[in-house]
């Protein structure tokens, strides 16, 4: 089975400043998705971002980007100008390009200060 | 916008009781899955199904079953429910595999198994 790795189980940053959170990944397969999910305090999951393994471009939405890393199996997200409602657990997941499953890592929890 | 609801935000039972936890979508998917989110462990899969009277293991089915009569609906079910299965609980729906689809997820059922 794929595994998913988030080493940082918390993390802090300052109101508008920028804020990098890692996710690396072990799998054998070439086509595969790679998602960053946020659960605020209402436990309600919402889908940040999300990246194709056979795209090379790193995905943009809006203030969240990734560097995905493919030889590297690395996918980390980065948030910047961070706001008060960025502040929840991010997890990282993964999913294979012909199967529906998504494994997931541990989540990593965004304290931001203002 | 797609709906995944669980029918209970939290729930406490005793050990040995038989647990039912419902989780209904609205928008036709086909798949349907049962998490386990404790911390430190992030998401771990329960059970999943890609279609009606089907359901496979994930990768902790142990203590549970599910059953999906409906397309809609997915229940899992803790036959006699232990201290141990005191965890967050959260269903997710999708469409079929082949797109670069994530989850949608329910808000997820706290139980405390006393």
């Amino acid at each position: 089975a794929q595994t998913v790795t988030q080493s940082q189980p918390e993390m802090s940053v300052q109101e508008a400043e920028t804020v990098t959170l890692s996710c690396t990944y072990d799998t054998s397969e070439s086509d595969y998705y790679l998602f960053w999910y946020k659960q605020p305090p209402s436990r309600q999951m919402i889908l940040v971002i999300r990246q194709e393994a056979y795209k090379q471009q790193n995905a943009t939405e809006n203030r969240f980007s990734v560097n995905f890393q493919k030889a590297a199996k690395s996918f980390s997200l980065k948030i910047s100008d961070s706001q008060l409602g960025d502040a929840a657990m991010y997890f990282c997941a993964y999913r294979s390009d012909n199967f529906n499953k998504f494994y997931f890592g541990s989540g990593t929890k965004l304290n931001v200060k203002p | 916008d797609v709906k995944v609801t669980q029918s209970s935000r939290y729930l406490v039972k005793r050990t040995g009781e038989k647990v039912f936890l419902e989780c209904v979508q609205d928008m036709d998917h086909e798949n349907m899955f049962w998490y386990r989110q404790d911390p430190g462990l992030g998401l771990r899969l329960i059970y999943f199904s890609y279609d009606v009277k089907m359901k496979e293991k994930g990768d902790i089915p142990e203590g549970y079953s599910v059953s999906r009569e409906k397309k809609e609906r997915f229940s899992l079910i803790l036959e006699s429910a232990s201290t141990n299965q005191t965890s967050m609980y959260l269903c997710a729906s999708s469409p079929p595999g082949g797109r670069p689809n994530g989850y949608t997820f329910g808000s997820g059922t706290r139980l405390t198994v006393v």
